[in-house]
């Protein structure tokens, strides 16, 4: 079965830094992988995805991702962090890859970003 | 485009209550899901329709959980009877078969007391 791992409950950042949130897969076949960012008392929003292509995945409010074959990671970054990018973020995987769009999500993540 | 509406955005209700959650799905889309979150659990897929039809509903907790997808626009999750084990945001989402992005409603809030 597909399956994501968040390896961290919170990470914090000071606004302005750069900023990573880690996300690890296991997948059969070709990953389908997403990031949703929730904010609270709201609606997971879509952030962006990895289907195929570039490895380095763009997406909404500045974030982008890498997709790592080698080391099946599909970190999420920021070069400056604002204070309003506190939240918390989910990764996903697509299950089965090729099927179904089905998602099965990690733990999440919850970022803080100090002024 | 308005997104996946849900309704109610939050509900008090005593135990053995009955509880109906409903959601409206983007429209022209075909696939909706049922999530429950929880701090203990985080987000659980509950039950999965494509094209009306339940297709995965490995999810749904117990007997006392059912879904129905009566037609391309609406879509109802109810517990009855309810307990306070079932507090949570319960979210539905949507897609279409062609894209790979789900959308998620703004969730009902749950509280059995």
């Amino acid at each position: 079965a597909q399956s994501v791992a968040q390896p961290e409950d919170q990470v914090n950042v000071a606004e302005g830094n750069p900023l990573t949130v880690k996300c690890t897969y296991s997948v059969s076949g070709n990953p389908y992988l997403f990031w949703y960012v929730q904010y609270p008392n709201r609606g997971l929003q879509f952030l962006l995805k990895y289907i195929t292509g570039d490895n380095l995945v763009k997406g909404s409010y500045g974030f982008e991702a890498e997709f790592n074959k080698s080391q099946t990671s599909f970190h999420l970054k920021k070069p400056s962090a604002l204070v309003s990018d506190s939240a918390l973020y989910f990764c996903a995987v697509r299950d089965p890859p090729g099927g179904y769009n089905k998602l099965i999500f990690g733990a999440g993540t919850r970022l803080a970003v100090h002024p | 485009d308005a997104g996946v509406i849900q309704s109610p955005r939050h509900e008090v209700t005593e135990m053995g209550q009955e509880v109906t959650l409903r959601c409206k799905p983007i429209s022209g889309h075909n696939s909706l899901f049922w999530y429950r979150q929880t701090m203990m659990r985080g987000l659980e897929l509950l039950i999965y329709f494509n094209n009306n039809v339940p297709i995965d509903d490995s999810g749904m907790p117990e007997d006392r959980f059912s879904a129905k997808m009566p037609n391309a626009s609406f879509s109802t999750l109810k517990i009855q009877p309810s307990e306070p084990r079932d507090s949570a945001v319960y979210f539905c989402a949507s897609t279409i078969d062609s894209g790979n992005t789900i959308y998620f409603g703004e969730g009902s809030w749950l509280t059995v007391v």
